[in-house]
């Protein structure tokens, strides 16, 4: 059963607008989330977290919003680039489980020139 | 670079055969993960070390697997007896707190 959802395989955007990137967990017991960046032949590379204290947090073009209720978070890229076009995971972490993540599938997203 | 890194990027190896990995994280980070990811999936998790002392194993980590973290330094992950289904990237991360960071894994394909 899959505790972290990505439910769109891939998005296309154009150069300059916005991505938004969205993931849902089933898990009430998670409190950490977190985004990562992967590109082909790479390890993931950390992108941004949010604690579940907190609807909203912000890294430059990168804001990851996350509503509780919903069980749901969103990672804003805002203005896409070209060099953002990799494969986006979405993870979560359940307080008091040594912080181990629980990954969804990714989402593959494609920067249009 | 003072990232983590794994060894060997790639390993190609007979059904059958053992393989060993090796995984160096950021020096000053005690918690130490691996993880192995399949094509079309995301990580999943395999283990965690927090210094020397591995605190949990994942149900996918069957009894030819087996990893190590002596000193609380680099870690090693061997498979014995390699099958078909055990190919796929091993990941290894690093952290002390929530953020881990990955290396660039080890692409394993058993023929």
């Amino acid at each position: 059963d899959q505790q972290v959802k990505q439910n769109s395989p891939s998005l296309s955007v154009q150069e300059g607008r916005i991505s938004i990137l969205n993931c849902d967990y089933t898990n009430s017991m998670f409190d950490y989330f977190l985004w990562y960046k992967k590109y082909p032949a790479e390890g993931p590379t950390f992108l941004i977290s949010i604690s579940s204290i907190k609807d909203k947090n912000e890294d430059g073009r990168f804001t990851v919003f996350l509503n509780k209720s919903a069980k749901h978070l969103s990672l804003h890229i805002v203005p896409s680039q070209p060099g953002d076009s990799a494969v986006y995971f979405c993870a979560a972490s359940e307080a008091g489980a040594n912080s181990k993540l629980t990954f969804g599938k990714g989402i593959t997203l494609s920067v249009r020139p | 670079d003072t990232g983590v890194s794994q060894d060997p990027r790639h390993k190609i190896t007979k059904r059958g055969q053992n393989v060993t990995f090796r995984c160096d994280p950021i020096s000053e980070h005690n918690r130490l993960y691996w993880y192995r990811q399949t094509l079309g999936q995301g990580p999943e998790f395999l283990t965690y070390f927090q210094n020397e002392a591995q605190l949990e194993k994942s149900r996918l980590l069957s009894d030819r697997f087996s990893a190590e973290r002596p000193k609380g330094s680099f870690s090693t992950l061997e498979i014995q007896r390699t099958e078909q289904g055990d190919s796929a990237m091993y990941l290894c991360a690093s952290g002390v707190s929530y953020e881990q960071y990955f290396g660039p894994g080890t692409r394993l394909t058993v023929t």
